[in-house]
C-alpha cells in the first residue's frame, strides 16, 4: 500500500535553533497535513496544505507543498522546549481517499 | 482543546473483560474515526463513518465492533482482546466535502491508553 516516508527518524537540537524535516511519497498527493503528538496526547494539526508550492506559515512553523506533489516539508524556527513532541506528515489525493500518516520524526529540544 | 473528547484516558483490562471506548465531537463534523497508534508504528486507520455509515473497515478483527449512533458520538466496543491489543487508541472526526475537493482534514482526541493484561 502507500507509504509515506518521513526522515530524519529523529533530531535533538539546541533551543533557539531552527528545525527542518521533511515527507516524501513514491505517489502524487494533492494535500499535505502536518500533525504534532505531545506524549499521551492525541495529534494535533498544524498545517493543512492544499496547493502545489504553497508556503503556509503558523507563528514559528513553515511548511511546504512540494512541487512534485510528491514531498512536503516543515520547518520550526526559533525552537524553544515545548516543540518537543512526535512530527506527523500525512497526505491524500482526494477527499475521498484515505488519509495516509507518516511514521513520524521525534523532536527533542535540549535547553 | 481539540472539540474531540475520548473517554476513559485510560483503561486496563483482562482477556476476557469486555469494555468500551467513548467519543464525542463538538465540532458539527460529519465523519468520524477510530485509529490504533502502536509504539513505533504509523497510524492505524481501524473504522471510518461517514454521515453514520461505517465506510470503512480496515481488515479489524471482530473483537473489535464500532458503534456510530449519531454523527457527534462513536464508540469501540472490546471483547476478548488479546495483549498485542494494547495500544492508544485515537478518535478523530472531519467534515467531509463532496464538491471542494479538500481532504477531510481530521481533528483528533486526546486517545484512550488501553493495557490488556
Amino acid at each position: 500500500g502507500q507509504q509515506l516516508n518521513q526522515s530524519p527518524q529523529s533530531m535533538f537540537i539546541q533551543e533557539g535553533e531552527d528545525v527542518s524535516m521533511n515527507c516524501t511519497s513514491s505517489s502524487i498527493f494533492n494535500t499535505w497535513l502536518w500533525y504534532k503528538q505531545d506524549p499521551g496526547e492525541g495529534p494535533v494539526l498544524l498545517i493543512a496544505l492544499y496547493k502545489a508550492g504553497e508556503l503556509t506559515s503558523n507563528g514559528r512553523l513553515t511548511a511546504q507543498f512540494g512541487i512534485t506533489r510528491k514531498d512536503s516539508f516543515l520547518n520550526i524556527s526559533a525552537s524553544i522546549p515545548s516543540d518537543v513532541g512526535i512530527y506527523f506528515c500525512a497526505g491524500s489525493k482526494t477527499s475521498y481517499d484515505k488519509v495516509i500518516f507518516g511514521p513520524g520524526t521525534s523532536l527533542s529540544v535540549i535547553p | 482543546e481539540t472539540g474531540v473528547t475520548q473517554t476513559p484516558r485510560h483503561l486496563v483490562m483482562g482477556m476476557t473483560n469486555k469494555k468500551s471506548l467513548k467519543c464525542e465531537q463538538h465540532l458539527g463534523h460529519n465523519a468520524m474515526y477510530w485509529y490504533k497508534q502502536s509504539a513505533k508504528k504509523p497510524l492505524e486507520l481501524m473504522f471510518v463513518y461517514n454521515f453514520k455509515e461505517q465506510t470503512e473497515n480496515n481488515s479489524v478483527p471482530s473483537r473489535f465492533s464500532p458503534e456510530c449512533p449519531n454523527s457527534s458520538h462513536l464508540f469501540l466496543h472490546l471483547h476478548t482482546l488479546q495483549p498485542e491489543d494494547s495500544a492508544l487508541y485515537l478518535c478523530a472526526s472531519s467534515q467531509a466535502s463532496r464538491t471542494s475537493g479538500r481532504t477531510d482534514t481530521q481533528y483528533f482526541g486526546p486517545g484512550t491508553r488501553l493495557t490488556v493484561l
